[in-house]
């Protein structure tokens, strides 16, 4: 059962464009959203989170957007960066437990 | 500021053998995770800690497994009687304990190889 859905193995998009990826959730108990960013050989670096209470979260060329009615987020980079390419990963935890469910990840390629 | 530290990177073994890993968190950091990650997949929640307390198991954490945190500062993870199926990356991470959420921080892994 996954509770955390990132239906786009992959996406590929233009430097200085923007890229969106997608993540899905079923379990309504989620209260705090994180995206991830993994090269090879690396661990995964902590990019932005989000709480359920808000909608939205900005840092940067990153903005966080969260629709909890569709059970819903969206990690938005602007422009893109060839050293964005990368793969991105979708987390949440809800309340009361500190555990990370992850998603299974979108392998993002930033073209010149 | 060091981040996650874990040791060894790889470690390659036979079937049925022990093997131990070990995670030096971030200094301040009292939370302390690990997760495991097979190819194609997301890290996968094996069992955290808030300082030497072990305050969640996963399922996925057979009797073959043990995590220790003695002083509530390294902690080591030791995987008994391996199987083919333990082949994974083995990751670490740490959070600060305080109001809210927290993120977490990873280490860059132990790459498991069973032969």
């Amino acid at each position: 059962d996954q509770q955390v859905k990132q239906n786009s193995p992959s996406l590929s998009v233009q430097e200085g464009r923007i890229s969106i990826l997608n993540c899905d959730y079923t379990n309504s108990m989620f209260d705090y959203f994180l995206w991830y960013k993994k090269y090879p050989a690396e661990g995964p670096t902590f990019l932005i989170s989000i709480s359920s209470i808000k909608d939205k979260n900005e840092d940067g060329r990153f903005t966080v957007f969260l629709n909890k009615s569709a059970k819903h987020l969206s990690l938005h980079i602007v422009p893109s960066q060839p050293g964005d390419s990368a793969v991105y990963f979708c987390a949440a935890s809800a309340l009361g437990t500190d555990k990370l469910i992850f998603g299974t990840g979108t392998r993002l390629q930033v073209f010149p | 500021d060091t981040g996650v530290s874990q040791d060894p990177r790889h470690k390659i073994t036979k079937r049925g053998q022990n093997v131990t890993f070990r995670c030096d968190p971030i200094s301040e950091h009292n939370r302390l995770y690990w997760y495991r990650q097979t190819l194609g997949q997301g890290p996968e929640f094996l069992t955290y800690f808030q300082n030497e307390a072990q305050l969640e198991k996963s399922r996925l954490l057979s009797d073959r497994f043990s995590a220790e945190r003695p002083k509530g500062s390294f902690s080591t993870l030791e995987i008994q009687r391996t199987e083919q199926g333990d082949s994974a990356m083995y990751l670490c991470a740490s959070s600060l304990d305080g109001t809210g959420n927290q993120p977490q921080h990873f280490g860059d892994g132990t790459r498991l190889s069973i032969l």
